[in-house]
């Protein structure tokens, strides 16, 4: 059984349509993470939730915003979409920082 | 800053053959390393881990070697199987993970 679900698996949203993708864990880990990834790249951390701890990676626009809402649940708002926007943004989970983390299997967000 | 690279962006290997994967890092304060595979449409699945007290890890066929004198890691896939195809990535932590540009091993008949 999947640990770490996103939802949906495929987003098509409008340029500047703002857009929210959702993650949830049944592993009751600590930290949830939003990773962004383009084509066979590394994936980009975004942000991460350490509890309800929010942590900004620098180089992350303000257009990418996150929710906790609460342990389970972790979701990622993007304001103004743009075309440069279009990735694979992937949810993690890990018990603590420079833990494993369990990763889900993406939504695949495009950009008309 | 601090980098995390794979040596090989694509590995064409035949199958039964062994894969060696390699990843370099610079931040000599690393000390928890990962390797993971990804297959297309799928996130990032965990292989094998290593500590930088050991040197050595195996699992079910595979192997990680650690060496943190030039600051080296690599995995061995045994017996590499048309179900190996994918993208390997190393994830390098110094309390934080970085993870590398990834390898993709293309497995041919």
């Amino acid at each position: 059984d999947a640990m770490v679900i996103q939802n949906p698996r495929y987003q098509v949203t409008q340029f500047g349509k703002p857009v929210t993708l959702s993650c949830s864990q049944t592993l009751n880990h600590n930290v949830m993470y939003w990773y962004q990834q383009k084509s066979s790249q590394a994936p980009k951390l975004l942000f991460h939730y350490y509890d309800k701890d929010f942590n900004n990676e620098a180089d992350t626009p303000d257009n990418f915003q996150s929710r906790r809402p609460n342990t389970s649940f972790c979701f990622l708002d993007i304001r103004s979409p743009g075309l440069g926007d279009a990735a694979m943004y992937l949810c993690a989970t890990s018990r603590d920082l420079a833990a494993i983390q369990y990763f889900g299997a993406g939504t695949r967000l495009s950009v008309l | 800053g601090e980098s995390v690279g794979l040596h090989l962006p694509t590995l064409s290997v035949q199958e039964g053959d062994n894969s060696i994967i390699n990843c370099a890092y610079s931040n000599s304060a690393s000390d928890y390393f990962i390797w993971y595979k990804q297959e297309s449409g799928k996130g990032p699945q965990f292989i094998i881990d290593i500590r930088s007290n050991m040197d050595k890890r195996q699992g079910q066929r595979v192997t990680v070697l650690l060496n943190k004198t030039v600051k080296h890691l690599s995995l061995q896939i045994a017996a590499t199987q048309p179900g190996d195809s994918a993208v390997y990535f190393c994830a390098v932590s110094w309390g934080k993970f970085q993870f590398g540009a990834g390898t993709q091993v293309v497995v041919t008949p």
